[in-house]
C-alpha cells in the first residue's frame, strides 16, 4: 500500500540553526513529490514540485531535495517565521489524481 | 496559483443537524477537490468534483452523508449531513490549476467544523 511518512513529527529550532525535515515514500512510479507549508487556521501553501531523483528545489531558506525513497526540506539559518507545520505528499503512477499525504512536521523557530 | 475562498471559515453545529461548505475558484478549474483534515492525521481525499457529471468518492465516504454539487466551473459546496462529534474536522477544498497531469494542488483556507 502507497505510504508517506514525515519525520520529525515536531522539532524545535533556535534561530539560524538549520536541520531538515524528512519524507519517506513508497508508491508505485512516482509521478511527483509536493511540499507544502500550513500555518494554523490556513490551508496547504504550496512550495515546491520535485518529479525525478536527484531533482532540488530553493526557495529563500527552503532547499527541497528528492531521491528514490525519500525527500528532505533543508532549512538554512530558520527564522521565527518559518514556524509551521510542513506537509510532504506524493503522486503516484498507478492512482491517477490521488494524492498521498503525510502527517506533517511541526516546526518552531525560537528567537 | 488560483484564490479559493471558502465559506464559513468555522462553525459549531449541534449533532444531527447539517452544513453546508461553500468554495469559490477566481478562474475556471475541471476538477475540484475535498479534504478532511482531522488533528493528528494526515489530509485524506473525500471526493472529486466534476462539472456536469456526478462526484466520485473516495473508499469511506458516501454521497449520503457528504453530498456534493459542482454547478459551473468556479464553485462547488460540501454538506455534511447528519452531523456526528466525529465529524468534527477542517474540510478543505483545492483545485489543480496547471495543465500537466501533475501539477499542485492549491487549497482554500478550509472549513474548521465542531459538532457538539
Amino acid at each position: 500500500e502507497d505510504q508517506v511518512t514525515q519525520s520529525p513529527e515536531a522539532l524545535r529550532l533556535q534561530e539560524g540553526e538549520s536541520s531538515s525535515l524528512n519524507c519517506s515514500y513508497t508508491v508505485s512510479g512516482l509521478r511527483g513529490l509536493f511540499w507544502y507549508r500550513q500555518d494554523p487556521g490556513k490551508g496547504p501553501e504550496f512550495l515546491f514540485t520535485l518529479y525525478s531523483a536527484g531533482e532540488e528545489k530553493e526557495k529563500e531558506r527552503l532547499k527541497a531535495t528528492l531521491t528514490k525513497k525519500e525527500s528532505f526540506l533543508h532549512i538554512t539559518a530558520p527564522k521565527p517565521e518559518d514556524s509551521a507545520t510542513y506537509l510532504c505528499a506524493v503522486q503516484a503512477a498507478d492512482t491517477g489524481n490521488q494524492f498521498y499525504f503525510g502527517t506533517g512536521t511541526s516546526l518552531t523557530v525560537i528567537p | 496559483s488560483a484564490v479559493i475562498s471558502q465559506k464559513p471559515s468555522r462553525d459549531i453545529c449541534q449533532r444531527g443537524t447539517s452544513l453546508t461548505i461553500q468554495c469559490q475558484v477566481d478562474s475556471q478549474v475541471t476538477m475540484m477537490f475535498w479534504y478532511r483534515q482531522q488533528p493528528g492525521q494526515s489530509l485524506t481525499l473525500i471526493a472529486t468534483a466534476n462539472q456536469g457529471s456526478e462526484a466520485t468518492y473516495e473508499s469511506g465516504f458516501v454521497i449520503d452523508k457528504f453530498p456534493i454539487s459542482r454547478p459551473n466551473l468556479t464553485f462547488s459546496t460540501l454538506t455534511v449531513s447528519n452531523m456526528s462529534p466525529e465529524d468534527s474536522s477542517i474540510y478543505l477544498c483545492s483545485v489543480r490549476t496547471g495543465s500537466s497531469y501533475n501539477s499542485p494542488l492549491h487549497f482554500g483556507n478550509g472549513t474548521r467544523l465542531t459538532v457538539t
